[in-house]
């Protein structure tokens, strides 16, 4: 079964601080991946999203992702974070286009 | 910036009470697809469209039905709401590749 896992629930990182959050996909062959965020009562904003070729994406609001065939992953980081960045990221993944299956959700406590 | 829209943002409702949340998009996507979040932040894909009068069922069972007459509107509704309905319901729409969502709906059955 097609699946997606984000193995932390919740991170917590200093201002300034560098940000990595993990996601693994379960998928017959590479299917087309995203990250959204989402702020309390909000729904949910791309950040970015991988179909093809260069396997470092660069997304709105200083992130990136790496995509990593070998280890099924598509991990997402940020150089340094912002008290803004506090937030929900769900990491998701489809086939060709079909409907989305979302990781879990990582929550990101962000100290001043 | 996406155009996609729910409303009510917020209801608060008695049990038994038929509701219908609505969701609108103008960007004339073929699919739609509504999720269910829990309070515990994990999204559930409860029901999703292909076009004008295809709607599925999602992964997660869910007592609601929908309808889709037109392209650009993709309600939802509960017959009878309980308690156990209470959440947050996410309406999402793409055409090829990424979807965009709609700022969500928090339904309170009390």
């Amino acid at each position: 079964a097609q699946s997606v896992t984000q193995p932390d629930i919740h991170i917590t990182v200093s201002e300034g601080a560098s940000l990595e959050l993990r996601c693994n996909y379960s998928y017959g062959a590479t299917p087309y991946l995203f990250w959204y965020v989402q702020s309390p009562g909000q729904g949910l904003q791309l950040l970015l999203k991988y179909f093809s070729g260069d396997t470092l994406v660069q997304g709105i609001k200083g992130f990136e992702a790496e995509f990593k065939r070998s280890q099924s992953s598509f991990n997402l980081r940020k150089p340094s974070v912002h008290w803004s960045d506090a937030a929900e990221y769900f990491c998701a993944a489809s086939s060709a286009g079909n409907k989305l299956t979302f990781g879990g959700g990582t929550r990101v406590l962000v100290k001043p | 910036e996406a155009d996609i829209y729910q409303t009510p943002r917020y209801l608060v409702i008695g049990t038994g009470k038929k509701i219908t949340l609505e969701c609108s998009q103008t960007m004339g996507h073929d699919k739609m697809y509504w999720y269910q979040q829990d309070p515990g932040m994990e999204l559930h894909l409860i029901h999703y469209s292909y076009g004008v009068n295809s709607t599925e069922k999602g992964d997660l069972s869910s007592e609601s039905t929908v309808s889709r007459i037109r392209t650009e509107h993709f309600p939802l509704t509960l017959e009878s709401a309980r308690p156990s309905h209470t959440s947050q319901y996410l309406c999402a729409s793409s055409r090829l590749t990424e979807a965009f969502f709609g700022q969500g709906t928090r339904l309170t059955v009390v």
